[in-house]
C-alpha cells in the first residue's frame, strides 16, 4: 500500500539542526511532490515547503527561507527535511505529505516526527 | 499573504448535518481541499478540489465553494466524525491552511 514512513522522535538543543526523513513506498517516488507540514501542540497546520523528487526543485514558505533545506535520495525513495538554528518555537510534530498537485491536495501523510527543542 | 478563516468550533447533534465554513477573498476561484485530523493522528484528506471525495471517504462528506466561502458538509454526523477540520488552498506559490475547526458531535 502507499505509505510514507518517517524517522523517529528527536530532541535537540537551541541552535542545533535536525534532519527528518520520509521514506515512500507503494508508488513511484519521483512522480509526486513531497510537502512538509508542522504542527505545534494544540495549534494548527503550518506548511513549510515542497520538493519535487524528480528534479530536486524546492519551494519554501517565506517564514522558513534560509533555515530549511529539503532534499531527496531517489535510490532509496526517501525525502529529507533539515531545519537549522532551532529555537524552542520549533518544537512541533513534523509531517511529510505526498502532493498530487494544486488541484488534488495532499493525499498521503507520514505518521509524524516529534521534534523537541530544549536546553 | 492569503488568509483562510474558519470558525474555532462547530457542534452538531448525532445524526444531524454539520457545516464547516472556510472564508477567503474570492476563494471560489481556487481549489479548496479539506482535511480531518483526530487527536494524535496525521491529517486525512476528505475532500479535494472543492467537492471531490478520495476513495474510502464516506459519501456523507461533501463540499462546495463559491464566492468568498467554501463549505464542508457532513451529513448524518457520527461520533467518529468528531475531529479537527482544516481547509487548504494554493496561493502565490504557497499552500495555505485555515486555522482549523473543532467539530463536536453531541
Amino acid at each position: 500500500q502507499v505509505q510514507l514512513v518517517q524517522s523517529g522522535a528527536e530532541v535537540k538543543k537551541p541552535g542545533a539542526s535536525v534532519k527528518v526523513s520520509c521514506k515512500a513506498s507503494g508508488y513511484t517516488f519521483t512522480s509526486y511532490d513531497i510537502n512538509w507540514v508542522r504542527q505545534a501542540t494544540g495549534q494548527g497546520l503550518e506548511w513549510m515547503g515542497w520538493m519535487n523528487p524528480n528534479s530536486g526543485n524546492t519551494g519554501y514558505a517565506q517564514k522558513f527561507q534560509g533555515r530549511v533545506t529539503m532534499t531527496r535520495n531517489t535510490s532509496i525513495s526517501t525525502a529529507y527535511m533539515e531545519l537549522s538554528s532551532l529555537r524552542s518555537e520549533d518544537t512541533a510534530v513534523y509531517y511529510c505529505a505526498r502532493g498530487g498537485g494544486t488541484h488534488r491536495g495532499m493525499d498521503v501523510w507520514g505518521q509524524g516526527t516529534t521534534v523537541t527543542v530544549s536546553s | 499573504s492569503y488568509e483562510l478563516t474558519q470558525p474555532l468550533s462547530v457542534s452538531v447533534a448525532l445524526g444531524q448535518t454539520a457545516r464547516i465554513t472556510c472564508g477567503g477573498n474570492n476563494i471560489g476561484s481556487k481549489n479548496v481541499h479539506w482535511y480531518q485530523q483526530k487527536p494524535g493522528q496525521a491529517p486525512v484528506l476528505v475532500i479535494y478540489r472543492d467537492s471531490n471525495r478520495p476513495s474510502g471517504i464516506p459519501e456523507r462528506f461533501s463540499g462546495s465553494n463559491s464566492g468568498n466561502t467554501a463549505t464542508l458538509t457532513i451529513s448524518r454526523a457520527q461520533a467518529g466524525d468528531e475531529a479537527d477540520y482544516y481547509c487548504q488552498v494554493w496561493d502565490s506559490s504557497n499552500w495555505v491552511f485555515g486555522g482549523g475547526t473543532k467539530l463536536t458531535v453531541l
